[in-house]
């Protein structure tokens, strides 16, 4: 029972470097998340998927690409790191229309230099 | 813009007390509200509410949605030193597409 699996759970990068963060699921999930957690900000949504081949852009896109591989997984690519996005990130799953609760991955600790 | 508000930001009690958490939103769209308690890694659900007036128990935690105030209140009796978290609001969107998160509150129960 994996539930949503990230990885790397820890990096470090300098700025200007690119990386991709990577996210799959078990639940057979239509709908996929990508957030950031910054202290006293709560989570803010950087990417979606609703369903498998679509993607939208969230509360804070910039800076940011993802793509919906498959039904399973869902990446974030960051293509030349900053210092601003320095934070928590969380992938998540929903069944999707509207069906209930997200399922967060266990998060990955980014640090940007 | 959609947006949730919780309140307080943070929180210090003694074990035994009963604390209430607040929950505040303007969104369109709305579908649910979630509570969901986050420790050191990924949060944890707590509850989901869809309708007004009906509250939601488990064990010494419950909540109740008020549609027509647009907030939502989580209630924690008895707390205990395990209860300490962050204690996260969400309300789903879009036909449930989307969620959007407050910043959370910080509850630290001291023994």
């Amino acid at each position: 029972n994996a539930g949503v699996t990230q990885t790397p759970k820890f990096q470090v990068l300098k700025t200007g470097q690119s990386m991709t963060l990577q996210c799959a699921q078990d639940m057979n999930h239509n709908s996929m998340y990508w957030y950031r957690q910054d202290p006293g900000m709560g989570l803010r949504l950087i990417y979606y998927s609703a369903s498998e081949g679509t993607t939208d852009k969230g509360e804070v896109p910039n800076g940011y690409n993802v793509s919906r591989l498959n039904k399973r997984e869902f990446s974030l690519r960051l293509e030349s790191a900053a210092p601003s996005q320095t934070s928590v990130y969380f992938c998540a799953s929903n069944p999707g229309q509207g069906t209930g609760r997200c399922h967060f991955g266990d998060g990955t600790r980014l640090s940007i230099l | 813009e959609d947006k949730v508000v919780q309140s307080p930001l943070s929180l210090v009690v003694h074990e035994g007390d009963t604390v209430t958490l607040n929950c505040s939103y303007e969104v369109t769209n709305f579908r649910s509200l979630l509570w969901y308690k986050q420790e050191k890694k990924a949060p944890t659900f707590l509850f989901m509410l869809t309708s007004s007036g009906i509250e939601k128990k488990s064990g010494r935690l419950s909540s109740i949605l008020d549609k027509k105030e647009l907030s939502s209140i989580l209630n924690i009796t008895a707390t205990q030193t395990g209860d300490s978290a962050i204690y996260l609001c969400a309300v789903a969107i879009n036909y449930g597409q989307n969620f959007v998160f407050g910043p959370g509150t910080r509850l630290s129960v001291l023994p």
